[in-house]
Protein backbone atom coordinates (compact mmCIF):
# COMPACT_ATOMS: atom_id res chain seq x y z
CA UNK A 1 0.00 0.00 0.00
CA UNK A 2 1.27 3.84 -0.44
CA UNK A 3 3.00 5.01 2.50
CA UNK A 4 3.38 9.12 3.37
CA UNK A 5 5.95 10.10 5.26
CA UNK A 6 5.90 13.28 7.60
CA UNK A 7 8.28 14.32 10.58
CA UNK A 8 6.88 13.99 13.80
CA UNK A 9 7.16 17.13 14.91
CA UNK A 10 8.05 20.76 13.66
CA UNK A 11 8.54 23.73 15.87
CA UNK A 12 8.68 27.42 15.03
CA UNK A 13 8.42 30.42 16.64
CA UNK A 14 5.90 33.10 16.20
CA UNK A 15 5.82 35.22 13.02
CA UNK A 16 8.21 32.60 11.31
CA UNK A 17 6.99 30.19 8.43
CA UNK A 18 6.67 26.75 8.94
CA UNK A 19 6.51 23.98 6.70
CA UNK A 20 5.17 20.86 7.07
CA UNK A 21 6.70 18.08 4.70
CA UNK A 22 4.79 14.62 3.22
CA UNK A 23 7.00 12.39 1.29
CA UNK A 24 5.37 9.98 -1.23
CA UNK A 25 6.77 7.72 -3.72
CA UNK A 26 5.71 10.40 -7.22
CA UNK A 27 3.34 11.77 -4.77
CA UNK A 28 3.38 14.75 -7.30
CA UNK A 29 1.02 12.76 -9.53
CA UNK A 30 -1.14 12.59 -6.88
CA UNK A 31 -3.80 15.38 -5.18
CA UNK A 32 -2.51 16.18 -1.78
CA UNK A 33 -5.05 17.22 1.14
CA UNK A 34 -4.07 18.65 4.47
CA UNK A 35 -5.78 18.86 7.48
CA UNK A 36 -5.40 20.82 10.73
CA UNK A 37 -6.62 18.92 13.92
CA UNK A 38 -6.53 20.65 17.43
CA UNK A 39 -6.80 18.18 20.73
CA UNK A 40 -9.84 17.11 21.44
CA UNK A 41 -11.06 18.71 18.29
CA UNK A 42 -12.35 17.36 15.09
CA UNK A 43 -9.84 17.87 11.96
CA UNK A 44 -10.31 20.61 9.71
CA UNK A 45 -9.19 20.82 6.18
CA UNK A 46 -6.72 23.03 5.76
CA UNK A 47 -5.97 22.85 1.94
CA UNK A 48 -7.14 20.33 -1.01
CA UNK A 49 -5.94 19.49 -4.17
CA UNK A 50 -2.28 20.60 -3.76
CA UNK A 51 -2.92 23.95 -3.13
CA UNK A 52 -6.82 24.86 -2.75
CA UNK A 53 -7.50 27.01 0.47
CA UNK A 54 -11.37 25.64 1.78
CA UNK A 55 -13.26 29.59 2.30
CA UNK A 56 -12.50 30.77 5.51
CA UNK A 57 -8.94 29.23 6.09
CA UNK A 58 -6.43 32.40 6.13
CA UNK A 59 -4.59 32.59 3.10
CA UNK A 60 -1.93 31.80 5.46
CA UNK A 61 -2.10 28.75 4.81
CA UNK A 62 -0.98 27.10 1.66
CA UNK A 63 0.42 23.86 -0.38
CA UNK A 64 2.54 22.60 -3.23
CA UNK A 65 3.72 19.29 -4.42
CA UNK A 66 5.89 17.99 -6.53
CA UNK A 67 8.02 15.04 -7.01
CA UNK A 68 8.41 12.79 -4.26
CA UNK A 69 7.21 15.46 -2.04
CA UNK A 70 4.32 17.59 -0.75
CA UNK A 71 4.74 21.05 1.41
CA UNK A 72 2.22 22.69 4.13
CA UNK A 73 3.40 25.91 4.60
CA UNK A 74 1.75 28.02 7.47
CA UNK A 75 3.17 32.04 7.23
CA UNK A 76 3.16 34.38 10.00
CA UNK A 77 2.89 31.37 11.87
CA UNK A 78 0.54 32.12 15.36
CA UNK A 79 -0.39 30.48 19.04
CA UNK A 80 -3.14 29.20 17.66
CA UNK A 81 -1.76 27.53 14.87
CA UNK A 82 -0.48 24.78 17.36
CA UNK A 83 -2.07 21.57 16.12
CA UNK A 84 -1.65 18.29 15.00
CA UNK A 85 -1.07 18.40 10.60
CA UNK A 86 -2.09 15.38 8.29
CA UNK A 87 -1.34 14.88 4.73
CA UNK A 88 -3.72 12.29 2.78
CA UNK A 89 -3.93 11.15 -1.02
CA UNK A 90 -6.43 8.75 -2.66
CA UNK A 91 -4.65 5.84 -3.89
CA UNK A 92 -6.03 4.22 -6.73
CA UNK A 93 -2.76 2.50 -8.12
CA UNK A 94 -3.42 -0.79 -6.67
CA UNK A 95 -6.38 -3.59 -6.98
CA UNK A 96 -7.47 -1.86 -3.35
CA UNK A 97 -7.95 1.39 -4.02
CA UNK A 98 -7.68 3.66 0.17
CA UNK A 99 -7.72 7.13 1.26
CA UNK A 100 -4.10 6.82 2.70
CA UNK A 101 -2.98 9.46 5.56
CA UNK A 102 0.47 10.84 6.86
CA UNK A 103 1.47 9.76 10.51
CA UNK A 104 0.99 13.61 11.26
CA UNK A 105 3.04 16.10 12.30
CA UNK A 106 2.78 17.95 15.77
CA UNK A 107 3.54 21.67 15.04
CA UNK A 108 5.11 23.56 18.27
CA UNK A 109 4.35 27.57 18.32
CA UNK A 110 7.87 28.50 20.70
CA UNK B 1 -24.66 25.14 7.52
CA UNK B 2 -23.18 21.98 6.89
CA UNK B 3 -23.51 19.93 9.81
CA UNK B 4 -22.96 16.64 10.65
CA UNK B 5 -23.90 14.33 13.84
CA UNK B 6 -22.91 10.91 14.48
CA UNK B 7 -24.49 8.74 17.33
CA UNK B 8 -24.36 5.26 18.59
CA UNK B 9 -20.98 5.02 20.29
CA UNK B 10 -20.40 3.53 23.32
CA UNK B 11 -18.83 0.21 25.55
CA UNK B 12 -19.00 -3.03 23.57
CA UNK B 13 -17.80 -6.57 24.38
CA UNK B 14 -15.36 -8.07 21.75
CA UNK B 15 -17.33 -10.05 19.02
CA UNK B 16 -20.06 -8.11 18.95
CA UNK B 17 -22.07 -5.59 16.98
CA UNK B 18 -22.60 -1.99 17.07
CA UNK B 19 -23.99 0.46 14.64
CA UNK B 20 -23.60 3.98 14.17
CA UNK B 21 -25.46 7.22 12.39
CA UNK B 22 -24.35 10.07 10.76
CA UNK B 23 -27.48 12.46 10.78
CA UNK B 24 -26.53 15.29 8.12
CA UNK B 25 -28.16 18.27 7.30
CA UNK B 26 -27.74 21.98 5.75
CA UNK B 27 -26.74 20.10 2.25
CA UNK B 28 -28.77 17.78 -0.38
CA UNK B 29 -26.87 14.84 0.73
CA UNK B 30 -27.86 12.30 -1.79
CA UNK B 31 -25.32 14.62 -3.86
CA UNK B 32 -22.16 13.66 -1.74
CA UNK B 33 -19.80 10.68 -0.51
CA UNK B 34 -20.23 9.75 2.81
CA UNK B 35 -16.85 8.45 4.36
CA UNK B 36 -16.06 7.11 8.04
CA UNK B 37 -12.59 7.81 9.79
CA UNK B 38 -11.34 6.73 13.00
CA UNK B 39 -8.61 7.78 15.42
CA UNK B 40 -7.34 5.25 18.51
CA UNK B 41 -5.96 7.41 21.40
CA UNK B 42 -3.22 9.32 21.05
CA UNK B 43 -3.26 7.75 17.51
CA UNK B 44 -3.09 9.40 14.22
CA UNK B 45 -6.28 9.72 12.08
CA UNK B 46 -7.51 6.33 9.78
CA UNK B 47 -9.64 5.65 7.17
CA UNK B 48 -12.46 3.40 7.79
CA UNK B 49 -14.13 3.20 4.18
CA UNK B 50 -16.31 5.29 2.38
CA UNK B 51 -20.11 4.96 0.03
CA UNK B 52 -20.53 6.70 -3.01
CA UNK B 53 -23.40 9.16 -4.20
CA UNK B 54 -26.35 7.55 -5.87
CA UNK B 55 -25.39 9.13 -9.39
CA UNK B 56 -21.77 7.18 -8.91
CA UNK B 57 -23.46 4.24 -7.78
CA UNK B 58 -23.79 4.19 -4.20
CA UNK B 59 -20.59 2.05 -4.44
CA UNK B 60 -18.55 1.29 -1.51
CA UNK B 61 -14.70 0.98 -0.20
CA UNK B 62 -13.18 -0.26 2.68
CA UNK B 63 -9.73 -0.36 4.55
CA UNK B 64 -8.33 -3.63 4.53
CA UNK B 65 -8.46 -3.69 8.48
CA UNK B 66 -11.82 -3.51 8.21
CA UNK B 67 -13.40 -5.09 4.82
CA UNK B 68 -15.39 -8.06 5.84
CA UNK B 69 -16.43 -6.75 9.12
CA UNK B 70 -17.94 -3.22 8.79
CA UNK B 71 -20.59 -2.26 6.10
CA UNK B 72 -21.31 1.41 4.93
CA UNK B 73 -24.94 2.24 3.91
CA UNK B 74 -26.93 5.30 3.46
CA UNK B 75 -30.52 6.51 3.52
CA UNK B 76 -30.90 9.85 1.31
CA UNK B 77 -34.11 10.00 2.13
CA UNK B 78 -33.23 10.78 5.69
CA UNK B 79 -29.76 11.89 4.75
CA UNK B 80 -28.67 9.56 7.54
CA UNK B 81 -25.11 7.76 6.67
CA UNK B 82 -24.51 4.28 8.81
CA UNK B 83 -21.39 2.16 9.74
CA UNK B 84 -22.32 -1.43 10.73
CA UNK B 85 -19.76 -2.85 12.64
CA UNK B 86 -19.72 -6.52 13.24
CA UNK B 87 -17.02 -8.88 14.77
CA UNK B 88 -15.88 -6.06 17.00
CA UNK B 89 -11.57 -6.37 17.93
CA UNK B 90 -10.31 -4.20 21.10
CA UNK B 91 -8.00 -2.36 18.23
CA UNK B 92 -11.30 -1.27 17.07
CA UNK B 93 -11.55 1.46 20.19
CA UNK B 94 -11.53 4.91 18.78
CA UNK B 95 -13.04 7.68 18.31
CA UNK B 96 -15.00 7.80 14.51
CA UNK B 97 -15.74 10.37 12.13
CA UNK B 98 -18.66 10.97 9.84
CA UNK B 99 -17.08 13.01 7.07
CA UNK B 100 -18.61 14.56 3.18
CA UNK B 101 -16.56 13.29 0.75
CA UNK B 102 -14.86 15.45 -2.28
CA UNK B 103 -13.62 15.48 -5.55
CA UNK B 104 -10.82 12.89 -5.43
CA UNK B 105 -11.65 12.26 -1.98
CA UNK B 106 -10.95 14.75 0.57
CA UNK B 107 -13.33 15.59 3.47
CA UNK B 108 -14.37 19.44 3.80
CA UNK B 109 -17.01 18.50 6.81
CA UNK B 110 -16.63 16.73 10.23
CA UNK B 111 -18.75 15.55 12.88
CA UNK B 112 -17.78 15.99 16.06
CA UNK B 113 -16.96 12.03 16.65
CA UNK B 114 -18.22 9.28 18.51
CA UNK B 115 -16.59 6.97 20.68
CA UNK B 116 -16.53 3.44 20.53
CA UNK B 117 -14.85 1.57 23.17
CA UNK B 118 -14.73 -2.33 22.73
CA UNK B 119 -13.58 -4.25 26.03
CA UNK B 120 -14.62 -6.67 28.11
Amino acid sequence: SYVLTQPPSVSVAPGQTARITCGGNNIGSKSVHWYQQKPGQAPVLVVYDDSDRPSGIPERFSGSNSGNTATLTISRVEAGDEADYYCQVWDSSSDHPEVVFGGGTKLTVL
Amino acid sequence: EVQLVESGGGLVQPGRSLRLSCTASGFTFGDYAMSWFRQAPGKGLEWVGFIRSKAYGGTTEYAASVKGRFTISRDDSKSIAYLQMNSLKTEDTAVYYCTRGMGIYYFDYWGQGTLVTVSS
